[in-house]
């Protein structure tokens, strides 16, 4: 079983819609939590930390559910410019400074 | 503040010959990364360094990829001697240590686009 696992999708979706992704993790000892996003032939960036409260940024929602060990991501009122893939990161006191990367789930809005 | 620097931005190369790529990592941080990325594997961690120190070389491929942090202000990756299935695009990310169970978020710099021929 993969330690970070993500439907990789793609996700097709017109502008305006409501999307959502969900990401899965095997450690249940894993403290920190991340949503990172890649743009084509561009390096990974951190688009919000996940905090165990919840938390939103703009049209960006994101949660996590440590009993069932998930993070989601929600992105209301999709843009053309949220054409990305979004990496679920997962780290843990285990791994000592290392990060877990998803596969990735790409995202693409049309017009 | 600077990001994390990497140079050469692109390499196109001969299979066999010597590749070298080099990171500065934001300053402060105390913590580097190399990744590479392939459509096929996705991106891999190949090895990282807390405070200089390498800590995890687990993902470097095989003995021709060696990693120096000679100081806390730059980094190199080496290939030698190169081989076409090495072609990818190559990431230094940097970070801060890690406080209280907190593992920090990491920065990317803009990646080596490597071509073995």
């Amino acid at each position: 079983r993969k330690e970070v696992e993500q439907d990789p999708g793609p996700f097709n979706v017109p502008e305006g819609a409501t999307v959502a992704f969900n990401c899965t993790y095997s450690n249940s000892a894993s403290q920190s939590f991340f949503w990172y996003r890649q743009d084509c032939r561009k390096e990974p960036k951190l688009l919000m930390s996940v905090y165990s409260s919840g938390n939103e940024d703009g049209r960006f929602t994101a949660q996590l559910n440590r009993a069932s060990q998930y993070i989601s991501l929600l992105i209301r009122d999709s843009k053309l410019s949220d054409s990305a893939t979004y990496l679920c990161v997962v780290g843990s006191m285990e791994y000592g400074n290392k990060l877990v990367f998803g596969a990735g789930t790409i995202l693409r809005v049309k017009s | 503040d600077a990001g994390v620097i990497q140079s050469p931005r692109h390499e196109v190369t001969e299979m066999g010959q010597e590749v070298t790529l080099r990171c500065k990592p934001i300053s402060g941080h105390n913590s580097l990364f190399w990744y590479r990325q392939t459509m096929m594997r996705g991106l891999e961690l190949l090895i990282y360094f807390n405070n200089n120190v390498p800590i995890d070389d687990s993902g470097m491929p095989e003995d021709r990829f060696s990693a120096k942090m000679p100081n806390a202000s730059f980094s190199t990756l080496k290939i030698q001697p190169s081989e076409p299935r090495d072609s990818a695009v190559y990431f230094c990310a940097s970070s801060s240590r890690v406080w209280g169970g907190w593992v920090d978020t990491q920065y990317f710099g803009p990646g080596t686009r490597l071509t073995v021929l």
